[in-house]
């Protein structure tokens, strides 16, 4: 079937604005993630998603980032008054997870490359 | 804090020759260690992974070995092509199964 998808592939945005980025995982999986990659740098984690709830909302980096889940599939996460330090890629990792304790496998969509001019 | 440090950043080899990315971990309990290839703007792509119960792990040229009481593990491609240039990146999981991921390895393999 078809694997993560991630909309848009590139959002360019001017300093102060909202922007909005959906994920679409894998059918059927449960657990979804959101990854943030600057420029050379490696994954850093934002915030987990186990159905519709958010156990893990840790690496979200200030209270202008946000994200939700419905009906346990789509994603989307928000970024509030954008900022010239928010300019990376942002990625989407989806598993099957049927508990927290899983090692099941995350696959990843392309991605979203975010520019803050 | 949960950290991965990966080892080197660069990597240069020529074609036929064997490549080896090392990377160590700080969260005792992590269990599953996957590594990720990514190519040029497109997403990370799961190459092998290993998970806590096991030493090593092979999948044709491509290899993985776990020293839990190291903490350490390891990435080994053999015979090398130059379609394997991209950077690498492994992780560790985390709590709550997040994964935490090294800084990468740029590899190169020059024809």
């Amino acid at each position: 079937g078809a694997g993560v998808s991630q909309s848009p592939s590139n959002k360019v945005t001017e300093k102060g604005k909202d922007v909005e980025l959906r994920c679409d995982p894998i059918s059927g999986h449960t657990a979804l993630y959101w990854y943030r990659q600057s420029l050379g740098q490696g994954l850093e984690f934002l915030i987990y998603f186990q159905g519709n709830s958010a156990p893990d909302k840790s690496g979200l980096p200030s209270d202008r980032f946000s994200a939700e889940r419905t009906g346990g599939s789509v994603s989307t996460l928000t970024i509030q008054r954008t900022q010239q330090e928010d300019s990376a890629v942002y990625l989407c990792a989806s598993s099957l997870a049927p508990t927290l304790t899983s090692t099941d496998t995350q696959y990843f969509g392309p991605g979203t490359r975010l520019t803050v001019l | 804090g949960e950290n991965v440090e990966q080892h080197p950043s660069t990597l240069s080899v020529q074609e036929g020759d064997s490549a080896v990315i090392k990377c160590t971990y700080s969260d005792s309990a992590s269990n599953y260690f996957p590594w990720y290839k990514q190519e040029l703007g497109k997403g990370p792509q799961l190459i092998i992974d290993i998970r806590s119960n096991v030493g090593e792990k092979k999948d044709q040229r491509i290899a993985v070995t776990l020293n839990k009481t190291a903490k350490h593990f390891s990435l080994h491609i053999t015979e090398t092509q130059p379609e394997d240039s991209a950077v690498y990146f492994c992780a560790a999981r985390g709590q709550g199964g997040k994964l935490i991921f090294g800084q990468g390895t740029e590899l190169s393999v020059k024809p």
